[in-house]
């Protein structure tokens, strides 16, 4: 079946430096990934889309400056939190889209990321 | 505003009798649901899923059924298990774009 490899799986970083992310589609190619946070007992909430090739799209209220997202080849995208603070800690989870599945999203086992 | 409802945060059923997780959403533009089960600090792992254009779908012990009118779909796992317990989400799509959730109900199920 469709796997996603995501990681690091926990990340503990200082305030003010920068987190990467990865997210990798292992056995199939993912034209889209989606970026969702998830805070305790709290739905999966979008954070942003990315397209292989070109700028994702971040919904309202998610700073892109902050949360860089680059999807540069059909199985790899990553999230880069940048100036972490505090209040970005939460669970990182990205999906990827199977390009020939309209409906195959394939989820990373996620990112639990501590900003101290 | 959320689009997918699950009103119900926590559910407790006996092993072996059904459990019934309930769904509702708001947007008549979604053509396809799905179910995802969740531990925490894991990613969803998917269970089923059904396409608007059906009223159900069966995979075992689970099986979905969609009401579009009501704009309601449900999950029914038959029996349940212990091994069955977990956050479930529900999850709605149009058109390919991204899934919208809900806010999960955490199934008990115990011996």
């Amino acid at each position: 079946g469709a796997v996603v490899s995501q990681h690091p799986s926990r990340v503990i970083c200082k305030s003010g430096t920068s987190v990467k992310i990865e997210c990798r589609s292992l056995d199939f190619q993912a034209t889209t990934m989606f970026w969702y946070r998830q805070f305790p007992k709290q739905s999966l909430m979008l954070m942003a889309t990315s397209n292989e090739g070109s700028k994702a799209t971040y919904e309202q209220g998610v700073e892109k400056d902050k949360f860089l997202i680059n999807h540069a080849s059909l199985t790899l995208s990553t999230l880069t939190v940048t100036s972490a603070h505090p209040e970005d800690s939460s669970f990182y989870i990205c999906s990827a889209r199977d390009t020939d599945r309209i409906y195959g999203y394939t989820f990373g086992s996620g990112t639990r990321l501590t900003v101290v | 505003d959320q689009q997918v409802k699950q009103n119900s945060p926590s559910l407790s059923v006996q092993e072996g009798r059904i459990s019934i997780l309930n769904c509702d959403y708001t947007n008549s533009m979604f053509d396809y649901f799905l179910w995802y089960k969740k531990y925490p600090a894991e990613g969803p792992t998917f269970l089923i899923s059904i396409s608007s254009i059906k009223d159900k779908n069966e995979d075992g012990r689970f099986t979905v059924f969609l009401n579009k009118s009501a704009k309601h779909l449900s999950l029914h796992i038959v029996p349940s298990q212990p091994g069955d317990s977990a956050v479930y989400f529900c999850a709605a799509s149009h058109s390919g774009y991204a899934l919208n959730f809900g806010k999960g109900t955490s199934l008990l199920v115990t011996p």
